[in-house]
């Protein structure tokens, strides 16, 4: 499976504009790239997931180069109930045979 | 809304006893999965199961194991606890796209002393 890297912390002001990067080097062709937020004293939400290029939602944008070898997770306008830990994952999730590996996430702290 | 349950929210067990852990969905979801949440870890994959009485090995499956004999229902079971096992324990659900957006339960705080 795919091992992926991301800062451990981030801070932020409400009103601006997060970027999160996470570099997948290894990452496979059949892989998706998959961002999860988790709030303290709760289970990870699902995000956002996309192959290449960029998908956009209602919460955040993930921008995927064309060598895939990265993604960015864009939040815009936070809030300080954006504060909470951001978890990139690689992998084939889609066969439902193998599973995501979670690594230790990015801890965004957003100020007032 | 998908709904997944864990038994306990928090639970206390001594060193060497049997602690049973269940997680029940109700979204009919193939997949089931079982992770540990440790301070500076992250989330750790201990087991997950795509289908009932099937079962695969995450990164840490020393020292637990599994039981899914229904669909809604995934079991984890630390057959002799012990200190390092004290941990924040996480069930998730996913359905047939697979493994990439999984529905997790609110989590089982457990301390073994």
């Amino acid at each position: 499976l795919a091992k992926t890297t991301q800062p451990i912390s981030m801070d932020s002001y409400e009103g601006q504009e997060v970027n999160i990067t996470c570099s997948h080097n290894n990452i496979a062709t059949n892989d998706y790239i998959t961002w999860y937020q988790q709030f303290p004293s709760q289970g990870p939400r699902f995000i956002i997931q996309g192959y290449k290029t960029k998908v956009t939602n209602e919460v955040a944008s993930l921008f995927i180069p064309a060598d895939r070898k990265s993604s960015t997770l864009s939040l815009p306008r936070v809030s300080l109930s954006d504060t909470a830990v951001y978890y990139c994952l690689v992998g084939d999730g889609g066969t439902g045979r193998r599973a995501l590996t979670f690594g230790s996430g990015t801890r965004l702290q957003v100020q007032p | 809304d998908v709904k997944v349950t864990q038994s306990s929210r928090y639970l206390v067990k001594r060193t060497g006893e049997k602690v049973f852990l269940e997680c029940v969905q109700d979204m009919d979801h193939e997949n089931m999965f079982w992770y540990r949440q440790d301070p500076g870890l992250g989330l750790r994959l201990i087991y997950f199961s795509y289908d009932v009485k099937m079962k695969e090995k995450g990164d840490i499956p020393e020292g637990y194991s599994v039981s899914r004999e229904k669909k809604e229902r995934f079991s984890l079971i630390l057959e002799s606890a012990s200190t390092n096992q004290t941990s924040m324990y996480l069930c998730a659900s996913s359905g047939s796209t697979g493994a990439y957006e999984q529905y997790f339960g609110p989590g089982t705080r457990l301390t073994v002393t």
